[in-house]
């Protein structure tokens, strides 16, 4: 089974801080991604990495950045998190071969006060 | 581009009642794939349904099934009897299949079955 986890499954931050979200994937998929997930707006995509060391801006990237030193892990951090950055944010990962075919991660609910 | 417009905020409906849930698309490409996603109140989501654009059967599952219809670029879920369990968010997606395509998601339906 493929599996994507993500470090917390919640998380409390306060305004300024600076906050990393990691997540790994267990089966050598090359593509990863990070979507916020906000009621009323759907998914949002973040940032997305290709490959490692690669990476692309998605659709709201603003206030984000992004790390891909190895194939598992896809980190996305704040660098100085703020309160309109609460949210669900949730990875994903799949091979670039099967496009179709997207596994997600829990999903963090991070909280930024 | 590829949108997907979910018009439905939210939907009420007591158990036991049908209810369906829209999804409308856009795209140029001619091979996508469209898709289902649950998402409960744990925030996790869950994987319903996958379908590619050359294949337009209809699909049932249970008390799910599906309805895509090209020519309206529709892809609709219907939940048959409703059960409190159900009540979550509801998102359909679309990927098309060229480069590095990303998914596109819908705004989501959140759906409350009382009992």
């Amino acid at each position: 089974d493929v599996k994507v986890t993500q470090s917390s499954r919640y998380l409390v931050k306060r305004t300024g801080e600076k906050v990393f979200l990691e997540c790994v994937q267990d089966m050598d998929h090359e593509n990863m991604f990070w979507y916020r997930q906000d009621p009323g707006l759907g998914l949002r995509l973040i940032y997305f990495s290709y490959d490692v060391k690669m990476k692309e801006k998605g659709d709201i990237p603003e206030g984000y950045s992004v790390s891909r030193e190895k194939k598992e892990r896809f980190s996305l951090i704040l660098e100085s998190a703020s309160t309109n950055q609460t949210s669900m944010y949730l990875c994903a990962s799949r091979l670039t071969s099967r496009l179709y075919e997207q596994y997600f991660g829990p999903g963090t609910r991070l909280t930024v006060t | 581009a590829q949108k997907v417009t979910q018009a439905q905020t939210e939907i009420s409906v007591v158990e036991k009642e049908d209810v369906t849930l829209d999804c409308v698309y856009e795209t140029r490409d001619t091979t996508y794939y469209l898709f289902w996603y649950k998402q409960p109140p744990s925030g996790e989501l869950v994987f319903l349904i996958r379908r590619n654009s050359f294949d337009e059967q209809n699909e049932i599952s249970g008390r799910y099934s599906w309805n895509f219809q090209k020519s309206t670029s529709s892809f609709n879920f219907t939940i048959t009897a409703s059960q409190v369990v159900d009540s979550a968010v509801y998102f359909c997606a679309l990927t098309v299949n060229s480069g590095y395509s990303t998914l596109t998601f819908g705004k989501g339906t959140m759906l409350l079955v009382s009992p």
